[in-house]
């Protein structure tokens, strides 16, 4: 079946250092993947899409990487800051409606 | 001001009790979907809608039901046959339901905490 992995674990860096974090998939191939972000007791809130064919994108200090060949997906933030504190989720089409599968989500922490 | 709205925000039921939470959207989106979202787990599918007066079972549907009457509106009933339905519920909304070549992020709602007493 198809799963998604993000690293549970919560990653703690000091502002303006760069974020990176990962969302690993199996037994996919997907058009895209897409990235959203979710404060406490909030909706997720979209982030970035970036498409099979494309490598990169960037948006402002966000960059994401898409490598069809390893199955993962890297997520970063420049320049962090305390604002930036918030869970990360990945999620990945699947059937063939536009149903989303959504990894646990990465808890990111910035500190002073 | 476009956008999805839910209610209540919290929710209390009493075991054996049927309960609606309530999705409106008024962004003119094809698609809805209805999420649970327990600690440390992802975000499950209970039910979606492709279109009006159409939906799907999503992954745990047992135990909810779902109405799409209009357009912007998706309420969700959590029945008294949902073993364990505390849970922070999202309600989602794209473009578009069908995928072909349509890449559609999702618009979320603040979300329904639900607590069973």
């Amino acid at each position: 079946s198809q799963k998604i992995e993000q690293n549970s674990e919560a990653l703690n860096i000091q502002e303006g250092k760069t974020a990176t974090l990962t969302c690993n998939y199996t037994n996919y191939s997907p058009a895209y993947l897409q990235w959203y972000r979710q404060d406490p007791g909030r909706g997720p809130v979209f982030l970035l899409l970036i498409r099979e064919n494309e490598k990169e994108k960037r948006k402002e200090r966000l960059k994401v990487t898409f490598d069809t060949t390893l199955k993962q997906s890297l997520f970063h933030i420049t320049a962090s800051q305390p604002a930036d504190s918030a869970t990360y989720l990945c999620a990945l089409p699947y059937g063939t409606a536009s149903k989303l599968t959504f990894g646990t989500g990465t808890r990111l922490q910035v500190t002073l | 001001d476009g956008g999805i709205t839910q209610s209540p925000k919290y929710l209390f039921r009493k075991e054996g009790q049927n309960v609606t939470l309530s999705c409106e959207q008024n962004l003119n989106h094809d698609a809805m979907y209805w999420y649970r979202q327990d600690p440390g787990q992802g975000l499950r599918l209970i039910y979606y809608s492709q279109i009006v007066n159409d939906f799907q079972k999503g992954d745990i549907a047992e135990g909810y039901s779902v109405s799409r009457e209009k357009k912007e509106s998706f309420p969700l009933t959590v029945t008294s046959a949902q073993k364990n339905p505390t849970a922070f519920y999202l309600c989602a909304s794209s473009i578009t339901g069908w995928a072909m070549n349509v890449y559609n992020e999702q618009f979320f709602g603040p979300g329904t905490r639900l607590t069973v007493l």
